[in-house]
């Protein structure tokens, strides 16, 4: 597509429920990533993947969260028996590749704002 | 840990007025420098960046330049727009190498309103 897709683009669940959030990155990109915002902050890295494989997880915050990409194309996160304080703007972007100069451009999708109550 | 952090918000200025920004960083490496900007309803998008110290990224009128030696990277410009009213955001990455990744570590960002 045109641009990084991300749905649903509000999620409001009760605590307890689990909730899959899903990106659908821009044709051809290699790399995904999740980052998570929350409200009057900056984003905070999540997960991220080149093609299928999750290559760094280490900010998921605990194993109630976990993340796929198993065609190396779409990406779902997953959030288990959702908490209040999961509640945040979850984003989604993509890069073409991965150089190791740290310049490569992401791409941001609009995110999806969870809510638990 | 690496960390960003950016001038308080928020920011209100009158069209065609000087804007400054300010970012300092903490890093253990050499990391790259962004300014991303995020308008109402939408993803954050690459405003601007700077791979190496002393380095200059300007775009749209927006300039911020690398300085290893205060670890800042301040975001001007000289004249701004009501359409340059959002939130802007400062951000790093670390280099690793052959496996990099763009594992940003982002400002608390800062809003930006522009009166005509």
């Amino acid at each position: 597509g045109a641009g990084v897709s991300q749905s649903p683009r509000y999620k409001v669940t009760k605590r307890g429920q689990d909730v899959a959030l899903r990106c659908d990155p821009i044709s051809g990109h290699v790399s995904l990533y999740w980052y998570r915002q929350a409200l009057g902050q900056g984003p905070e890295f999540l997960t991220y993947f080149n093609y299928e494989a999750q290559q760094d997880k280490s900010g998921l915050p605990n194993d109630r969260f976990s993340a796929e990409r198993p065609e190396g194309s779409i990406s779902t996160l997953t959030i288990q028996r959702t908490e209040q304080r999961d509640s945040a703007m979850y984003r989604c972007a993509s890069s073409f590749s991965f150089n190791g100069q740290g310049g490569e451009k992401l791409f941001f999708g609009s995110g999806t704002q969870l809510s638990v109550l | 840990g690496d960390s960003v952090t950016q001038m308080e918000g928020p920011v209100t200025l009158s069209e065609e007025a000087f804007l400054t920004i300010n970012c300092t960083y903490t890093a253990t490496g050499y990391p790259s420098l962004f300014w991303y900007v995020q308008y109402p309803g939408e993803g954050l998008q690459l405003l601007l960046k700077a791979t190496k110290a002393d380095d200059k990224g300007s775009n749209k009128g927006f300039e911020a330049t690398y300085r290893k030696e205060t670890t800042s990277f301040h975001l001007e410009k000289g004249s701004v727009q009501v359409s340059d009213s959002a939130v802007y955001f400062c951000a790093l990455s670390d280099d690793l190498g052959l496996m990099g990744a763009q594992k940003l570590v982002f400002g608390q960002g800062t809003r930006l309103t522009i009166n005509p």
